[in-house]
């Protein structure tokens, strides 16, 4: 099956500091992305959908300026989590949609766990 | 607004038993219905997905029911391994297409050697 690649698995930062995290299809193209976090015993939730070339579309009360998102190829989606917090700490994964002839699928990377002192 | 509920939070079996992990949802307008996979610090698999038009699904030991009138999932795990240890979750999109995927909390599965 399609493979998503997403880097890192963990990072540990300081207040005030920026992250990014990349997010590959390796073996397809995904025009469309879409990244999750999940805060501890909670469910996955849709940030935000990313479209190559074009910006991201940001779930309610998800901060656009905060969670910067770039799709500019159709291979590569990256999320910057800008002056990031304490409560930003979480858990975030990425998905590429993937259209068939006859149905779609999602495919999930391998998440990455943010710790934020 | 979709809700995904899933009963119990966590479960814990010896090795060998069959179990049933359920998933109820608040709106029946859904396109299809997923279970996935979710290792500790991984990502998901996905394991099943049923379409709205279908009863039920089967891979393996794995069997997945849904039934929408109800707003009701229910995935049967037969002949539990350890391997199976992992947390399971039910998501359900809105009818239309696979965006913005609803995710229950999961269920949490123990299978003890």
């Amino acid at each position: 099956g399609a493979v998503v690649s997403q880097h890192p698995s963990w990072v540990i930062c300081k207040s005030g500091t920026s992250v990014k995290i990349e997010c590959r299809s390796l073996d397809f193209q995904a025009t469309t992305m879409f990244w999750y976090r999940q805060f501890p015993k909670q469910s996955l939730m849709l940030m935000a959908t990313s479209n190559e070339g074009s910006k991201a579309t940001y779930e309610q009360g998800v901060e656009k300026d905060k969670f910067l998102i770039n799709h500019a190829s159709l291979t590569l989606s990256t999320l910057t989590v800008t002056s990031a917090h304490p409560e930003d700490s979480s858990f975030y994964i990425c998905s590429a949609r993937v259209i068939g002839r006859t149905n779609e699928k999602l495919f999930f990377g391998s998440g990455t766990q943010l710790s934020v002192l | 607004k979709q809700e995904v509920t899933q009963i119990p939070a966590a479960l814990s079996v010896p090795e060998g038993e069959n179990l049933v992990l359920n998933c109820s949802f608040t709106d029946s307008a859904i396109y299809n219905l997923q279970w996935f996979r979710q290792d500790p610090g991984k990502g998901l698999t996905s394991l099943l997905l049923i379409q709205s038009s279908q009863r039920e699904q089967t891979s393996g030991r794995l069997n997945a029911s849904l039934d929408k009138s109800s707003g009701r999932s229910t995935l049967y795990i037969a002949a539990s391994q350890p391997g199976d240890s992992a947390t399971y979750l039910c998501a359900v999109p809105p009818q239309g297409g696979s965006e913005k995927l609803v995710f229950g909390k999961g269920t949490k599965l123990t299978v003890n050697p």
